[in-house]
C-alpha cells in the first residue's frame, strides 16, 4: 500500500530562521511527487512536481528536492506570509493521477 | 478564470438526507477529482473521472456517487448521509494525468 508520512506535524518558527520539511513515501513506481500549500479555509494550491531522485525546484523562499525515499521542502528565511499547511502527495501507478497524501505540516512563521 | 467552483461552501445536514455538492470548472480539464479532508489527515481520493460519462472510484467511495455528463462539471451525490461523512470536500481538475490538480475551495458539510 502507498504511503506518505510527513514531519514534523507543525512547526514554529521566527522570521528570518530556515529550516525543512520532510515527506517519506512507501510507493512502487513512483510517477511524481507534489508538495501544495494550502492556506486556512482555501484549497491546497500547487507549488512544485518532482520526478525523479536528485532533482530539485526552487520558487522565491522555497526548495524542494527528492531522494528515492524522501522529499525535503527548505525554507529559506521565511516571511509570515509563508505561514500556511504544506502538503505532500505521491503518484503512482498507470492511468488517472491517483494522489495519496500525507497528513501535512503546519508551519507558523512569527514575525 | 473562475478555475474550480464548489457550492455550497457550507452545509448542515440531518441524518439519512441527502444532498448533491457542485463542482465545476471552466479550464476545459479532462480529469476531475473529488476528496475528502478530515482534521489531522491527509486527503483521501473518493471518486476520479478521465472524462464526460467515464467515472471510477477512488480509496474511500462508500457513500457517495458521481456522474459526469459534460466536461465542466462532477457532483458528487451523498445518499442517506451519516455523522462519518462529515468532513471537508474538495474538487479539483487536471488537464491530464502528468499535469498538476488544481483545486477548489472546498465544501464543509457537517450532518449531526
Amino acid at each position: 500500500e502507498d504511503q506518505v508520512t510527513q514531519s514534523p506535524e507543525a512547526l514554529r518558527l521566527q522570521e528570518g530562521e530556515s529550516s525543512s520539511l520532510n515527506c517519506s513515501y512507501t510507493v512502487s513506481g513512483l510517477r511524481g511527487l507534489f508538495w501544495y500549500r494550502q492556506d486556512p479555509g482555501k484549497g491546497p494550491e500547487f507549488l512544485f512536481t518532482l520526478y525523479s531522485a536528485g532533482e530539485e525546484k526552487e520558487k522565491e523562499r522555497l526548495k524542494a528536492t527528492l531522494t528515492k525515499k524522501e522529499s525535503f521542502l527548505h525554507i529559506t528565511a521565511p516571511k509570515p506570509e509563508d505561514s500556511a499547511t504544506y502538503l505532500c502527495a505521491v503518484q503512482a501507478g498507470q492511468g488517472a493521477q491517483k494522489l495519496v497524501f500525507g497528513q501535512g505540516t503546519r508551519l507558523t512563521i512569527n514575525p | 478564470n473562475a478555475g474550480v467552483t464548489q457550492t455550497p461552501k457550507f452545509r448542515i445536514l440531518k441524518i439519512g438526507q441527502s444532498m448533491t455538492l457542485q463542482c465545476a470548472q471552466d479550464m476545459n480539464h479532462n480529469y476531475m477529482y473529488w476528496y475528502r479532508q478530515d482534521p489531522g489527515m491527509g486527503l483521501k481520493l473518493i471518486y476520479y473521472s478521465v472524462g464526460a460519462g467515464i467515472t471510477d472510484k477512488g480509496e474511500v467511495p462508500n457513500g457517495y456517487n458521481v456522474s459526469r455528463s459534460t466536461t465542466e462539471d462532477f457532483p458528487l451525490r451523498l445518499e442517506l448521509a451519516a455523522p462519518s461523512q462529515t468532513s471537508v470536500y474538495f474538487c479539483a481538475s487536471s488537464y491530464s494525468s502528468f499535469q498538476p490538480q488544481h483545486f477548489g475551495d472546498g465544501t464543509r458539510l457537517s450532518i449531526l
